[in-house]
């Protein structure tokens, strides 16, 4: 069965600081791998995605991820983080296959502090 | 260009009473999906439709039902609603491919009392 894990309920990182919140998945297939952002009270925005090539994607405002086939992790990523980062994080995984649906991850809440 | 669109964004229903909740999209996408998020639980797939009159169950469809009869439209109805389904939904679109990821709706909030 596929699945997300995001091992870490909240992450909390002082202003400037770099920050990364984790995701593992487990799929039979080649991956597709995703994150969402969510802030309060909002639906879920796009930030990035893995699909090939490049193990480091790059994505909306500032973040990254880098992919790592053998350890299955797609972790997300940002040099320098900002009070306004804070928000509820999503990592979601979909197989190459017609018709699959996104699973997602239980979400990680990142708080950033001035 | 609107995306996704739920309606109502609110609702409060007794138990037992009966609703159906309207996805919108105007974005030509061919799949869409209906999910409910709880608190610690993330995104559980509920229903999706992968064209014009097909549904198909994800991992949480009891107590649900869905039509798909326009491409724009995806309805989620509630027959008989239960406290269990006090949640928040949300609604997707995306095109065929896989590697297109999802445009979401802005949810809905019910409480079922």
């Amino acid at each position: 069965a596929q699945s997300v894990a995001q091992p870490e309920d909240q992450v909390n990182v002082a202003e400037g600081n770099p920050l990364t919140v984790k995701c593992t998945y487990s799929v039979s297939g080649n991956p597709y791998l995703f994150w969402y952002v969510q802030y309060p009270n909002r639906g879920l925005q796009f930030l990035l995605k893995y699909i090939t090539g490049d193990n480091l994607v790059k994505g909306s405002y500032g973040f990254e991820a880098e992919f790592n086939k053998s350890q299955t992790s797609f972790h997300l990523k940002k040099p320098s983080a900002l009070v306004s980062d804070s928000a509820l994080y999503f990592c979601a995984v979909r197989v190459n296959q017609a018709g699959t649906a996104l699973i997602f991850g239980k979400g990680t809440t990142l708080s950033v502090s001035s | 260009n609107a995306g996704v669109t739920q309606t109502p964004k609110f609702r409060v229903l007794k138990t037992g009473q009966s609703m159906t909740l309207l996805c919108a999209q105007d974005m030509n996408h061919e799949y869409m999906y209906w999910y409910r998020q709880d608190p610690g639980m993330g995104l559980r797939l509920i229903h999706y439709s992968v064209g014009e009159g097909t549904t198909a169950k994800g991992e949480v469809p009891d107590g649900y039902n869905v039509s798909r009869l326009k491409k724009q439209n995806f309805l989620l109805g509630l027959e008989s609603a239960a406290p269990s389904q006090t949640s928040v939904y949300f609604c997707a679109s995306s095109y065929s491919e896989v590697s297109y990821g999802y445009t979401f709706g802005s949810g809905t909030r019910l409480t079922v009392v």
